[in-house]
C-alpha cells in the first residue's frame, strides 16, 4: 500500500463548478499536508499547505485535513479554465535530527471547460 | 525571485551512455531533491541531499547516483542509461531542517533509445 493514495482522474468539469480533490494516507505521523499544482510542461508549485488538522482558505481554494480519518481535501469554488492542471497532494513528518521528505500522491488531472 | 534551473529541457541518449542531469538553485537552500515523474505513478523520490556532500536514498535509487560538491548544485547521474529510465526528471530545493516549501525546476524530459 502506498503511503498516500490519490485518484488520478481525469476530472472534467464546466466553468463555475465546485471541484473536490481528495487524498487518503496511512501514516499517522504526517504533520504537514500540502497541495501542489502542476501546469502542463512545468514543475509543480505549492498551492496551499496546512499544519495538522483543520481548514485553510485562500481565495477560491479551501484545504481540509481530517487526521482522524486520514483524509485531506482541496475544494475549488467557481472553477476557471485557468485552474486546469494536475493537482498533487503531499505530506511530511519531522524525523527529528535529520530532514524528512515529502510523500506525494499520484496527482489528479483536472480540466475546466468554458 | 526564487529560481531552480535544470541544464536541459529535453535530452536524448542511447542505452549504456552515462548521463548527467544538472540542477542549480539561487536561493541558498540547504536541501535539494531529485524526482522522476511518470504517467500513473506520480512523483517518485530518487535521492535527496540536506547538506553539501551529504545524500540520502529515496524510494527508487537503483541505477542512479548523485553528487553535491557545492551548495547550489545537485547532479543526478545515470551510470549506464537504460530504456526504463526514460522519464521526466524534476529537481527541487528547500531551506532549513524541517518542512519548508519545495521549489521545483521546469524538468528535463529524458529519452533513452
Amino acid at each position: 500500500q502506498k503511503e498516500v493514495e490519490q485518484d488520478p482522474g481525469p476530472l472534467s468539469v464546466p466553468e463555475g463548478a465546485i471541484v473536490s480533490l481528495n487524498c487518503t494516507y496511512s501514516n499517522s505521523a504526517f504533520q504537514y499536508f500540502m497541495w501542489y499544482r502542476q501546469y502542463s510542461r512545468k514543475g509543480p508549485e505549492l498551492l496551499m499547505y496546512t499544519y495538522s488538522s483543520g481548514n485553510k482558505e485562500d481565495g477560491r481554494f479551501t484545504a481540509q485535513v481530517d487526521k482522524s480519518s486520514k483524509y485531506i481535501s482541496l475544494f475549488i469554488r467557481d472553477s476557471q479554465p485557468s485552474d486546469s492542471a494536475t493537482y498533487l497532494c503531499a505530506m511530511y513528518f519531522d524525523r527529528g535530527s535529520t530532514l524528512g521528505r515529502l510523500y506525494f500522491g499520484r496527482g489528479t488531472q483536472l480540466t475546466v471547460w468554458p | 525571485d526564487v529560481k531552480v534551473t535544470q541544464s536541459s529541457r529535453y535530452l536524448v541518449k542511447r542505452t549504456g551512455e552515462k548521463v548527467f542531469l544538472e540542477c542549480v538553485q539561487d536561493m541558498d537552500h540547504e536541501n535539494m531533491f531529485w524526482y522522476r515523474q511518470d504517467p500513473g505513478l506520480g512523483l517518485r523520490l530518487i535521492y535527496f541531499s540536506y547538506d553539501v556532500k551529504m545524500k540520502e536514498k529515496g524510494d527508487i535509487p537503483e541505477g542512479y547516483s548523485v553528487s553535491r560538491e557545492k551548495k547550489e548544485r545537485f547532479s543526478l547521474i545515470l551510470e549506464s542509461a537504460s530504456t526504463n529510465q526514460t522519464s521526466m526528471y524534476l529537481c527541487a530545493s528547500s531551506r532549513g531542517e524541517t518542512y519548508n516549501e519545495q521549489f521545483f525546476g521546469p524538468g528535463t524530459r529524458l529519452t533513452v533509445l
